[in-house]
């Protein structure tokens, strides 16, 4: 069964870097998203692309966030300047064309912000 | 926007026995409830989901039912078993909006053996 991947499993970085996510969606699904959870927290939902755009977000994804699907597979989530609030557990998820169709998660990326 | 309340935050039972969270929500164009599981370490899985087009939808061990009026939903596990142990979060989904999953916060399901 198709899943969807993620790179790096564990990111460790300091304080002000530039970090980037990577997420392998399904391949026949077109749209995706980026969630995080702190640790102990809930899932909470960070954005949604769809058609190589921006198709909703929410409060926490702020300019210090952005998204690119730079080509056909990868989906990518980039921190501009880290702070120590953004350590989490960041998950990608996609779904098939129908509105309503289940969100794959993928493994993570655990991101630990010194 | 919507807002999804998750009770309880935990629940012990012995296995064997039944388990019932319950989960409301806020926004009535919500229409798509997915129950995930979520080991420890691991991804969120789906586990059931229901449609604001039906009341009840069963799968083998687990249920959930939906009343839309009042805004709840609820996940019945019965017989359950030591590897249902996890934590479960129900979300909500308002199709019209986008397709965001509103998550709960979770409940930590322990069965003792």
């Amino acid at each position: 069964e198709p899943e969807v991947t993620q790179t790096p499993s564990h990111q460790v970085t300091q304080m002000g870097q530039e970090v980037i996510l990577r997420c392998v969606p399904i391949s026949n699904h077109l749209y995706f998203y980026w969630y995080r959870q702190i640790l102990g927290q809930k899932v909470e939902f960070l954005v949604s692309f769809y058609n190589n755009e921006i198709s909703e977000k929410s409060e926490i994804f702020d300019d210090q966030f952005s998204v690119e699907r730079p080509d056909g597979s990868n989906f990518t989530l980039k921190i501009r300047s880290t702070k120590l609030e953004d350590s989490a557990m960041y998950f990608c998820a996609s779904r098939g064309r129908r509105l309503l169709d289940t969100q794959y998660f993928g493994p993570g990326t655990r991101l630990t912000v010194l | 926007g919507e807002n999804v309340e998750q009770h309880p935050s935990t629940l012990s039972v012995q296995e064997g026995d039944s388990a019932v969270i319950k989960c409301t929500y806020s926004d009535s164009a919500s229409n798509y409830f997915p129950w995930y599981k979520q080991e420890l370490g691991k991804r969120p899985q789906l586990i059931i989901d229901i449609r604001s087009n039906v009341g009840e939808k069963k799968d083998q061990r687990i249920a959930v039912t939906l009343n839309k009026t009042a805004k709840h939903f609820s996940l019945h596990i019965t017989e359950t078993q030591p590897e249902d142990s996890a934590v479960y979060f129900c979300a909500a989904s308002d199709s019209q909006a986008g397709t965001a999953l509103i998550f709960g916060k979770g409940t930590t399901l322990s069965v003792s053996s």
